[in-house]
Formats: structure tokens, sequence, C-alpha cells
């Protein structure tokens, strides 16, 4: 059982490309998230997803797409880099327990992204 | 809506003495609160976690927390410091009133522990 899969672990970019990091996840979650992490200011979150062919915004969402085809892949878009993103992003996912509160999130390992 | 405040954002501590992490919530209705801690350059493992059971909650590594509903708190401790207890630590929270949103999270608290 792999979990919360995230690719690349790092990737360096120059300001103005656009790259997609890949999300998985093998546990059936309806629930999943992107957040950046920055220091001093814990996760924030960007894009999330309640489900198949439905997402909505979070804290910092600007700069940012997001798409769910699949209950198991959530791929974030950078659309055109800027330095002001580079941080470490991570995917995660989690369920509903059975009196609606969301449960515990699961983490991928992260990814770390310097935009020059 | 809701809101997660760690109270300091470092802690030292020496190795063998207790280790006290404060974390106040706000929340309209009955929340859900984790722990997470994250090593340096790694992904976070969830500690522990309350969710309207048990009030005083137990966790990996000799890690506990107490849910106190009148304080608005939900502080982690431990007894007796290792130096593998070094790391970062967040408090988090979920609630109904969250709607469709992810989980809420407090800034963190950088623990160091001193031979």
């Amino acid at each position: 059982n792999a979990g919360v899969t995230q690719t690349p672990k790092f990737q360096v970019l120059k300001t103005g490309q656009s790259m997609t990091l890949q999300c998985a996840q093998d546990m059936n979650h309806e629930y999943m998230s992107w957040y950046r992490q920055d220091p001093g200011m814990g996760l924030r979150l960007i894009h999330y997803s309640v489900g198949a062919g439905i997402t909505d915004q979070g804290e910092v969402p600007n700069g940012y797409n997001v798409s769910r085809s699949t209950t198991e892949d959530f791929p974030l878009r950078l659309l055109s880099a800027a330095p002001s993103q580079t941080s470490v992003y991570f995917c995660a996912s989690s369920y509903s327990s059975g009196q609606g509160a969301r449960t515990e999130a699961f983490f991928g390992q992260g990814t770390r992204l310097t935009v020059v | 809506a809701q809101s997660v405040t760690q109270l300091d954002s470092h802690v030292s501590v020496s190795e063998g003495t207790p280790v006290l992490l404060r974390c106040n919530y706000s929340s309209s209705y009955s929340p859900s609160l984790f722990w997470y801690v994250q090593h340096p350059n790694k992904g976070l493992q969830l500690l522990l976690k309350y969710t309207s059971a048990a009030t005083l909650v137990k966790g990996i590594n000799g890690f506990e927390a107490e849910f106190k509903k009148s304080e608005t708190s939900f502080h982690l401790t431990k007894p007796s410091a290792h130096m593998s207890d070094a790391a970062e630590y967040f408090c988090v929270v979920s609630g109904q009133d969250t709607g469709r949103r992810a989980l809420t999270f407090g800034s963190g608290t950088r623990l160091q522990v001193q031979p």
C-alpha cells in the first residue's frame, strides 16, 4: 500500500516556466489537498478537492491550477513560475468520519521547488 | 471560521525533562484535533488525534494531549524528552464548520532537545 505518492521530489524552474506536480493516492479517499510550506508559516492550503470533478480554492490559490478527473490523482499546475513560489509542496488525502468531520490527513513526502 | 494558535515558535528542553507544546484553537463546532511531527527534510507524521472520544489522547513515542473545551486548548506533552524528539510540531484542527475545506494548521513549534 503506497499511500500518497508525489513526484518529483525536487525541481528547479526558471521564472516563467510551467510545470505539473503529480499526486496519486491508492486509499480511495474522497478528499485531496495541496499545501505549501514556508518557514514560520506552517502549511497553507492552495487548492482542495472533495471528489472527482470537484475542486475549490484554498488560502493561496493564485498562480496554481488543479483538476481531479479521477479519485486517485490530483495534479497541481504552476502556470508561470515566479520566485515567490519557491517552497515545499505537500499533497494530502483524507476521508470523512461518520459524524461528518474530517479524519486525519495522509501526506506525501513533499516536493521541494526552487524558482530562479 | 476556525483557527489554530501555537503559542511558542521555539521550545528548548534538556534530554530527560518534560515537554509541553501549547496549542489553542477556535472553532464554532466540535472540532477534530491533531498533532503532526515533521523531522528535518521529511514529510508529516501523525502523532495523535482527538475526535470527540476520550479527552486525554495517547499517541506514538510517548506523547499525549488533553482536549480542554473550556480552555479551547489541546496541549501536547511528553514526560521525558529524547534527542530523537527534536523536530517541528504542528497542531491541526478540522471541524464541521469548515464545510468542504481542508485542515487548518498552526504555524508550528520547533522543539530543540539539549543533551
